[in-house]
């Protein structure tokens, strides 16, 4: 069964629009959730996790268990967040990545 | 530091032929994780390590992958009899895991990942 879903493979935002890039997960226990980032070049990396609860570079995120979704939201986007979204949760003995959004972000 | 590495970055094999990767984690972390990345895909969960145990084998693809780890460290993942839809970016990562009992609740750090090709 599908973990995680994206249903967006691409998006392009102009710059200074907000943005948001969308993640619904099943899960039948309390999930945790994450977001990855892979910018040109560069290594998949940590964005953010629910648990945190925290904002990283403007970005934010935050679980709706009512929809089961963990939506990544930024109100201004810049040039510099053009990269490659994975949406992530972890669950028992096996972490579930979505099929990831490549963001671009117009200038 | 170092982060983590892989070896080799690429590896071009012929269908029937096995192929031996290798993944260098960060020097102290405990957990360790292979994926797998096929072209158009997200990444695939093939198998986690808690020191040189893993848990659950369940998301490696067949039987003629199979991976181990040694002395907490080095982690090698080997796909026996090559067949053409093994070709992808495989990835590991390492992270410190904490005392939540769950997997990947700290961050995972990736390698490059290694870029195989079955001719």
């Amino acid at each position: 069964a599908q973990r995680v879903t994206q249903p967006e493979k691409l998006l392009s935002v102009f710059k200074g629009a907000p943005v948001e890039l969308k993640c619904n997960y099943s899960y039948s226990g309390s999930p945790e959730l994450f977001w990855y980032v892979q910018y040109s070049r560069q290594r998949l990396q940590l964005l953010l996790r629910h648990i945190s609860r925290e904002s990283i570079k403007g970005f934010t995120a935050d679980l709706n268990k009512g929809e089961t979704s963990f939506h990544l939201k930024k109100p201004f986007a810049q040039e510099e967040d053009s990269a490659m979204y994975y949406c992530a949760l972890s669950g028992g003995n096996q972490f579930y990545f979505g099929t990831g959004t490549s963001l671009t972000v117009i200038p | 530091g170092a982060g983590v590495s892989q070896s080799p970055s690429n590896k071009v094999t012929e269908k029937g032929k096995d192929v031996e990767l290798r993944c260098d984690p960060i020097s102290g972390h405990t957990a360790l994780y292979w994926y797998r990345q096929s072209l158009g895909q997200g990444l695939e969960f093939l198998i986690y390590f808690q020191g040189n145990s893993a848990p659950d084998k369940s998301g490696l693809p067949s039987d003629r992958f199979s991976a181990e780890r040694t002395g907490g460290s080095v982690s090698t993942l080997t796909i026996q009899r090559t067949q053409q839809e093994d070709s992808a970016v495989y990835l590991c990562a390492s992270s410190l895991e904490g005392t939540s009992g769950r997997i990947g609740t700290d961050t995972q750090y990736f390698g490059p990942g290694t870029r195989l090709t079955v001719l």
